[in-house]
């Protein structure tokens, strides 16, 4: 069974652009979190999708959004990229039974 | 006060020795715990999961649980060089959201 797999891999933008990063969960997962990685702050949870709805919300800006769709596989958007969004984004994907989240490689997203 | 806590280490122990790891959470009511293991530049690997009071063993692997306490801890037995990691403990409270610790790295010396 194929795992979590997130596009692309690694990504380079500048200042005031905006990203959008792709997560396909494993298969008959449901639920897809977004993560961001930074050395600093650890991994502090985005936001979480169950059946195309947004399910939870971490305390990030609304520069950050997300979607899912039918598929279950999920998008997030980041706008108006500042230095500090730097980081690696990681998704994670649970099934029905809402236990163990399994992570993908994540995108290494770097912000110049 | 944050979600979980975690000692940034590094700690460091030698080949075949027990690692201990600890890790404490403010949500009385958290349900669901679990230990993540992440190399350098990779993603985070589940390597156990434990969700009542007491011991779980899993190979070289055993996760503690005191609710009571609000403590989890991950001993890993006969450490080898390859378990030199850093480990995020996680918890799930009873709103489904997760939180990770900042994460313990742990060198184990040949």
């Amino acid at each position: 069974k194929a795992g979590v797999t997130q596009t692309p891999r690694y990504l380079i933008k500048t200042r005031g652009q905006q990203v959008t990063l792709s997560c396909s969960p494993i298969s008959g997962h449901r639920s897809v979190s977004w993560y961001q990685q930074t050395p600093g702050q650890g991994l502090q949870f985005l936001f979480e999708y169950f059946s195309e709805t947004q399910r939870n919300k971490g305390n990030f800006p609304g520069r950050f959004s997300g979607r899912q769709f039918s598929n279950s596989r999920s998008e997030m958007n980041v706008s108006t990229l500042e230095l500090g969004d730097s980081a690696l984004y990681l998704c994670a994907s649970r099934d029905s039974s809402n236990t163990e989240a399994f992570f993908g490689q994540g995108t290494r997203l770097t912000v110049v | 006060q944050k979600e979980v806590e975690q000692n940034s280490g590094p700690l460091s122990v030698p080949e075949g020795a027990i690692a201990s790891l600890n890790c404490t959470y403010s949500d009385r009511g958290s349900q669901s715990f679990f230990w993540y293991r992440q190399y350098s530049g990779k993603s985070p690997e589940l390597i156990m999961s434990i969700y009542s009071n007491g011991d779980k063993e899993d190979g070289r692997f055993t996760a503690q649980l005191n609710k009571a306490s609000q403590y989890v801890s991950l001993l890993i037995r006969d450490s080898q060089p390859s378990d030199s990691a850093t480990y995020l403990c996680a918890v799930k409270n009873n709103f489904n959201k997760f939180y990770f610790g900042s994460g313990t790295k742990l060198n184990v010396k040949p």
